[in-house]
């Protein structure tokens, strides 16, 4: 069976200070991964989704950035935080059939 | 600008009763519509997806999809104080890399 991990769990970092979030997949190959941000009380945003290594498509301009250095590992990435990055950070996983699978979240806030 | 509306709540209903979730969408040409729950602090987790006009059943759930008029519901029968949740409509408008829109979801309470 597949699973979904992130880390880490919870983060506090202050303004301008960088970021590095992690997702990796098991049980599958060559899945599609997607990074959204909820803000508390708010809707899931997308912000990148990728359909194989290092192949990254942006939905949202923003001071972040993601990676796919391995077929199942995507990154979020900041080079410096702003108090409006705070947020739930889920990634997520899919297949063919193109339902979503989602990870454990990485809940942010900066200070 | 393609679109996910759903009333944000929340929705009470005591518990044994039905529950409906209906949510609308922008593009008639959409193929493929999911329902995700979310628990309070935690991630969103699938528990429907219907791609063909009529109603789809698992257990308790019951999604029903109307192409022509462009919405999708959701009714939870004998409703528990467990389905207390907040409900995500997710809409496939198509897009490459199977991208999900989102809709805002509903909070439903159910009530002892």
């Amino acid at each position: 069976s597949q699973t979904i991990h992130q880390w880490p769990a919870t983060l506090v970092q202050p303004v301008g200070s960088p970021l590095s979030l992690e997702c990796t997949v098991e049980g599958t190959s060559n899945p599609n991964l997607y990074w959204y941000r909820q803000a508390a009380g708010r809707g899931l945003q997308l912000l990148f989704y990728s359909v194989g290594i290092g192949q990254i498509s942006s939905e949202v301009p923003q001071n972040l950035s993601a990676s796919r250095p391995q077929d199942r590992q995507f990154i979020l990435s900041s080079k410096k935080l702003l108090l409006s990055d705070s947020g739930f950070y889920l990634c997520a996983w899919s297949r063919s059939h193109n339902e979503q699978f989602f990870g454990p979240g990485t809940r942010l806030t900066v200070l | 600008q393609k679109e996910v509306e759903q009333n944000s709540g929340p929705l009470s209903v005591p518990e044994g009763a039905i529950a409906s979730l209906n949510c609308t969408y922008s593009d008639r040409g959409s193929q493929s519509f999911f329902w995700y729950r979310q628990y309070s602090g935690k991630s969103p987790e699938l528990i429907m997806f219907i791609y063909s006009n009529g109603d789809k059943e698992d257990g308790r759930f019951t999604a029903q999809l109307n192409k022509a008029s462009q919405y999708v519901s959701l009714l939870i029968r004998d409703s528990q104080p467990s389905d207390s949740a907040t409900y995500l409509c997710a809409v496939n408008f198509n897009n490459a890399g199977n991208m999900l829109t989102f809709g805002g979801g509903t909070r439903l309470m159910v009530k002892p």
